[in-house]
């Protein structure tokens, strides 16, 4: 079972929509959670932090289920400049290595 | 005024060729990584660096060695390059540790003929 595991898409979505993706982790230890965004030919950047006890930001929303050992991030009223795909990352406890997902690709189009 | 900087944007050698790549960031940041993103666009970790000490080598052949002159830089010399070293290569920056917001500088596209 890989360490972190996401749903490679693409999920392809027109505007306005609410979608959502999951990321499993298989350490039971993993301590810290974030959702990146990478557009093409770009570098990843800071979506959010995953908090316990979920957190939103606008139309973003990450929630984190310890016992089934996923992390979830609902995008409400989809825009066209959403498109991108979004790692999932997660930090083991002690050692701090941060392991990042294979990547959601969303599509949204008009 | 860029965070994390990279040079060059993008390398094309010959295979059996040495080549580095530097990396700066201007943020402060007592950590910095390098990663290495392959043509499936998988995120793998390579180096983390604290403070200029070595505190994360995931598996990675000899011939990739980081070096950190001060805390602010982290550079990634290869050595005698290979077909499948041909990936994008990001540096990146944290505060402390790897359980904070990395940011990443705008990767080095490296092709290996």
């Amino acid at each position: 079972r890989k360490e972190v595991e996401q749903d490679p898409g693409p999920f392809n979505v027109p505007e306005g929509a609410t979608v959502a993706f999951n990321c499993t982790y298989s350490n039971s230890a993993s301590q810290s959670f974030f959702w990146y965004r990478q557009d093409c030919r770009k570098e990843p950047k800071l979506l959010m932090s995953v908090y316990s006890s979920g957190n939103e930001d606008g139309r973003f929303t990450a929630q984190l289920n310890r016992a089934s050992q996923y992390i979830s991030l609902l995008i409400r009223d989809s825009k066209l400049s959403d498109s991108a795909t979004y790692l999932c990352v997660v930090v083991q406890g002690g050692s701090y290595i941060p392991t990042f997902g294979r990547g959601t690709s969303l599509i949204v189009h008009p | 005024d860029t965070a994390v900087s990279q040079t060059p944007k993008y390398l094309v050698t010959q295979m059996g060729n040495d080549k580095s790549i530097k990396c700066e960031q201007n943020l402060g940041h007592d950590t910095m990584y390098w990663y290495k993103q392959d043509s499936k666009k998988f995120l793998k970790i390579m180096f983390s660096y604290n403070n200029k000490e070595l505190i994360i080598n995931e598996t990675v052949p000899n011939r990739f060695s980081p070096k950190s002159p001060d805390k602010a830089h982290l550079n990634l010399h290869i050595n005698s390059l290979e077909l499948g070293d041909s990936a994008v290569y990001f540096c990146a920056s944290s505060l402390l540790g790897g359980e904070e917001t990395q940011y990443f500088g705008p990767g080095t596209r490296l092709l290996v003929l």
